[in-house]
């Protein structure tokens, strides 16, 4: 079964500054799809940025880039000049087209709080 | 504007009682899904459709149903069988499966 683990569950980081969240993820399938969401307090879940499994280039958009180390099964997400609106829940996510009919799996999220 | 709608934002069910959910997308997606969140917590998975008349189960769908009669509509049904129904849940739908996936504003539901 597909797995997505994030270890951390805050962060901090200074307004301005870049950081990076975690995503480590397990399957089995040759193809799959990772994503992370946005989810502020008000509970909505934004897409921000997503890699495919076949994709070579890493995945950027706009402040949010993404590490992709297949062979360490690692998708981490980076945020660069991290700003106060920053602050919120973030998720890493999976999909699974052999194995799971594509649905998608979500790690436990990362706390972000970004300080000014 | 195109997007995902949820109704209602909060509710609130006594024990024993069935509540549906709305989820209503004008997008044109053929997959749709439930997620049920609780408190600092991720996203599980309830219930999922690829195509009109047809859904699966996700990890947790014991004590919901649903239905998807229409493309651009997916009810969820909490049944008096969900024992911990007080949650957040939110609709999403996406292209076709494994696509980025959209979601909806999200219902609180609380058992009083």
């Amino acid at each position: 079964a597909q797995k997505i683990t994030q270890t951390q569950p805050g962060m901090f980081v200074q307004e301005k500054e870049a950081v990076t969240l975690d995503c480590t993820y397990d399957t089995s399938d040759q193809s799959y799809g990772l994503f992370w969401y946005k989810q502020p307090s008000s509970g909505e879940m934004i897409f921000l940025i997503y890699q495919g499994s076949y994709d070579e280039q890493n995945a950027t958009e706009g402040r949010y880039s993404l590490n992709f180390q297949k062979a360490r099964k690692s998708a981490n997400l980076v945020i660069s000049a991290s700003q106060l609106g920053d602050s919120a829940m973030y998720f890493c996510a999976m999909s699974n087209q052999e194995t799971s009919g594509s649905r998608l799996t979500f790690g436990e999220g990362t706390q972000l709080t970004v300080n000014p | 504007d195109g997007g995902i709608t949820q109704s209602p934002k909060y509710l609130f069910r006594k024990e024993g009682q069935n509540v549906t959910l709305s989820c209503e997308q004008n997008l044109n997606h053929d997959a749709m899904y439930w997620y049920r969140q609780d408190p600092g917590q991720g996203l599980r998975l309830i219930y999922y459709s690829q195509i009109v008349n047809d859904f699966q189960k996700g990890d947790i769908a014991e004590g919901y149903s649903v239905s998807r009669e229409k493309k651009e509509s997916f009810p969820l049904t909490v049944t008096s069988a969900q024992k911990n129904p007080t949650a957040f849940y939110l609709c999403a739908s996406s292209t076709v499966p494994g696509a980025e996936a959209f979601f909806g504003q999200g219902t609180r539901l609380t058992v009083v």
